[in-house]
């Protein structure tokens, strides 16, 4: 198996931008999925491989991917965007699935 | 609308077992990859077991040889179930529809969660 490194926490100006990052080994090899997480919500995916954006998901939020980082990008950020967010990848097996510990993200 | 609607989590005692199922609506769970994902309280996501359309399943190293991931075609429905569970078990377990591709793999939907909580 292998890990996801996050930032434990992040914090932005609000109308500011913002990049939320995830380090491991199998992103060398894996796009990055992220997740929004609210407090007493289920997660939330916003963007998934490349740089997808499910139906819904704002136009500010948008990835990227270099080496073995994959980033999140929050290009104006709003109050409402103030939460927890995770990446996630296949492990290197490509069997086993991991998460990224979490970045709190404060708008301030 | 796609769907997931997990139950079956409530209070058990070290070393019980509990089923935890999960209805999907919208689609069809033999169709597709279905995962399990728990977050311990205060904690992050820890991705716990996967079911693939052709059946083949995989668990995280913590729950593997007590849980058992499965799927009921008929009822569409996903299960996961726990056996000999541990304090350290005590967690909201989400279902998710994993979707995926040679490059990546992304979860959507998610159910909304079901607490279990291992305590004597």
């Amino acid at each position: 198996s292998s890990e996801l490194t996050q930032d434990p926490a992040v914090s932005v100006a609000l109308g500011q931008t913002v990049r939320i990052t995830c380090q491991g080994d199998s992103l060398r090899s894996y796009y990055a999925s992220w997740y929004q997480q609210k407090p007493g919500q289920a997660p939330v995916l916003v963007i998934y491989g490349k740089n997808n954006r499910p139906s819904g998901i704002p136009d500010r939020f948008s990835g990227s991917s270099s080496g073995n980082t994959g980033s999140l990008t929050i290009t104006g950020a709003q109050a409402e965007d103030e939460a927890d967010y995770y990446c996630n990848s296949r492990d290197s097996s490509g069997n086993h699935r991991v998460f990224g510990g979490g970045t709190k993200l404060t708008v301030l | 609308e796609v769907q997931l609607v997990e139950t079956g989590g409530g209070l058990i005692q070290p070393g019980g077992s509990l089923r935890l199922s999960c209805a999907a609506s919208g689609f069809t769970v033999s169709s597709n990859y279905m995962s399990w994902v728990r977050q311990a309280p205060g904690k992050g996501l820890e991705w716990v077991s996967v079911i693939y359309s052709g059946g083949y399943t995989y668990y995280a190293d913590s729950v593997k040889g007590r849980f058992t991931i499965s799927r009921d075609n008929s009822k569409n429905t996903l299960y996961l179930q726990m056996n000999s569970l541990r304090a350290e078990d005590t967690a909201v377990y989400y279902c998710a529809r994993e979707l995926t591709t040679v490059t990546h793999n992304w979860f959507d939907p998610w159910g909304q969660g079901t607490l279990v909580t291992v305590s004597s």
